[in-house]
């Protein structure tokens, strides 16, 4: 079955800290990736995807996710966290075999101001 | 403009009992996604219609639950005879079609089964 791991449950950061967040998915043949956000007491958010071209791309709030084909992986990066940024990410994978988004587990960060 | 709504945002249910969610995702959106999202755990697929039509249904986890989107539009997702096991926050999507699209999340609605 196709899955998405991602690895780390919970992240604990100083505010100016650099993030990196794992994501792995099951190989599946093509695919579109997302990171998606969910701020405390909010709705999930698309933070960045990637569908083709350039395999670094950016999102909002300066957040970028690099893509490595050969790794099956889709990292989430920011070199200095904000305490605002205290939130839970998830890693999404649209197979093209398939109608809908596949999710990781999420990783809740945690900003210490 | 609005985005998805939910509605309710939180719904109480004794075991055994029927249940209606309700989902309207943003005007123009063909697509419309149901997920479940379990305690410590991603969203998880359940169905997904294009218009009118269930396109896909395979996440649904067996016949007590089912989803319609009689007009295109609305869509409401109905649980018979819940199980304690069906306790999880029910998340509704859209996009403006299907085909990988950006998908936008509605605040989903937490369904506790006593």
């Amino acid at each position: 079955a196709q899955s998405v791991s991602q690895h780390n449950h919970h992240v604990i950061l100083s505010e100016a800290a650099s993030l990196e967040l794992g994501c792995n998915y099951s190989y599946g043949g093509t695919v579109n990736l997302f990171w998606y956000v969910q701020y405390p007491g909010q709705h999930l958010q698309l933070l960045l995807k990637y569908f083709s071209g350039d395999p670094l791309v950016k999102g909002i709030k300066g957040f970028e996710a690099e893509f490595i084909k050969s790794k099956f992986s889709f990292n989430l990066r920011k070199p200095s966290v904000q305490w605002s940024d205290t939130a839970e990410y998830f890693c999404a994978v649209y197979y093209n075999a398939g109608n809908m988004l596949t999710f990781g587990g999420g990783t809740r960060l945690m900003v210490k101001p | 403009g609005a985005g998805v709504s939910q509605t309710p945002s939180n719904k109480v249910t004794e075991k055994g009992k029927y249940v209606e969610l309700r989902c309207d995702p943003i005007s123009g959106h063909t697509a419309l996604y149901w997920y479940r999202q379990s305690l410590g755990q991603g969203p998880e697929f359940l169905i997904y219609f294009q218009g009118t039509g269930a396109a896909d249904d395979s996440g649904l986890p067996n016949d007590r639950f089912f989803a319609v989107r009689p007009e295109g539009s609305v869509s409401t997702l109905k649980i018979q005879r819940t199980e304690r096991g069906d306790s999880a926050v029910y998340l509704c999507a859209s996009s403006l079609r299907g085909d990988y699209n950006e998908q936008f999340f509605g605040p989903g609605t937490r369904l506790t089964v006593l």
